[in-house]
């Protein structure tokens, strides 16, 4: 059963049109995370939560937010998608932050037209 | 600023082998390292976890070790399989944030 759930696998959004790619998980763990990952490069962390704390990357365009109404979802908006915002975005969870594995859901491949 | 290094983008070896790739990084002591795999259009998935304390770690045919003065972890797989085939991540703890390298592909041929 799959514990991470990203929807959609796959987004196709127009060039400035908002859009937003959810994660789910049945894990009950305290800490969500969301990366950024283009091709054959390092999954680059965009921004965490540790329950409902938020930490955001220094890096991170102002044009990302997240949002984590509940344990279970976590959001991630992309207020005015450009070009080069097309990637793989990863949403990972783990039970505690630090020492301890992360359970990864399948990805939702973003393009940008 | 930390930096993390996989030492080649891509390694092919013969099947029944052994792999071995290295993951170097700089500017930061990790209290923890671990390695994942990621087939391609998946997500990555979790193989082994090893701590600053720990030297060597083993899941039957994966290996880790984790050398803290020379700043490296390796990671083998012995009797390599075609089934290995796939890019292999290091990830380290900077600041209990989990921070990739770009990995090294893993071509194991028949």
């Amino acid at each position: 059963d799959a514990m991470v759930i990203q929807n959609p696998r796959y987004q196709v959004t127009q060039f400035g049109k908002p859009v937003t790619l959810s994660c789910s998980q049945t894990l009950n763990h305290n800490v969500m995370y969301w990366y950024q990952q283009k091709s054959s490069q390092a999954p680059k962390l965009l921004f965490h939560y540790y329950d409902k704390d938020f930490n955001n990357e220094a890096d991170t365009p102002d044009n990302f937010q997240s949002r984590r109404p509940n344990t279970s979802f976590c959001f991630l908006d992309i207020r005015s998608p450009g070009l080069g915002d097309a990637a793989m975005y990863l949403c990972a969870t783990s039970r505690v932050q630090g020492d301890t594995e992360a359970f990864f859901g399948q990805g939702t491949r973003l393009t940008v037209v | 600023s930390q930096k993390i290094e996989q030492n080649s983008e891509a390694l092919n070896i013969q099947e029944g082998k052994t792999a071995t790739l290295t993951c170097n990084y700089t500017n930061y002591s990790p209290a923890y390292l671990q390695w994942y795999r990621q087939d391609p259009g998946r997500g990555p998935v979790f193989l082994l976890l090893i701590r600053e304390n720990e030297k060597e770690k083993r899941k039957e045919r994966l290996k880790v070790t984790f050398d803290t003065t020379l700043k490296q972890s390796l990671f083998h797989i012995t009797a390599s399989q075609p089934a290995d085939s796939a890019t292999y991540l290091c990830a380290l703890d900077i600041n209990n944030d989990m921070r990739f390298g770009a990995g090294t592909r893993l071509t194991v041929k028949p």
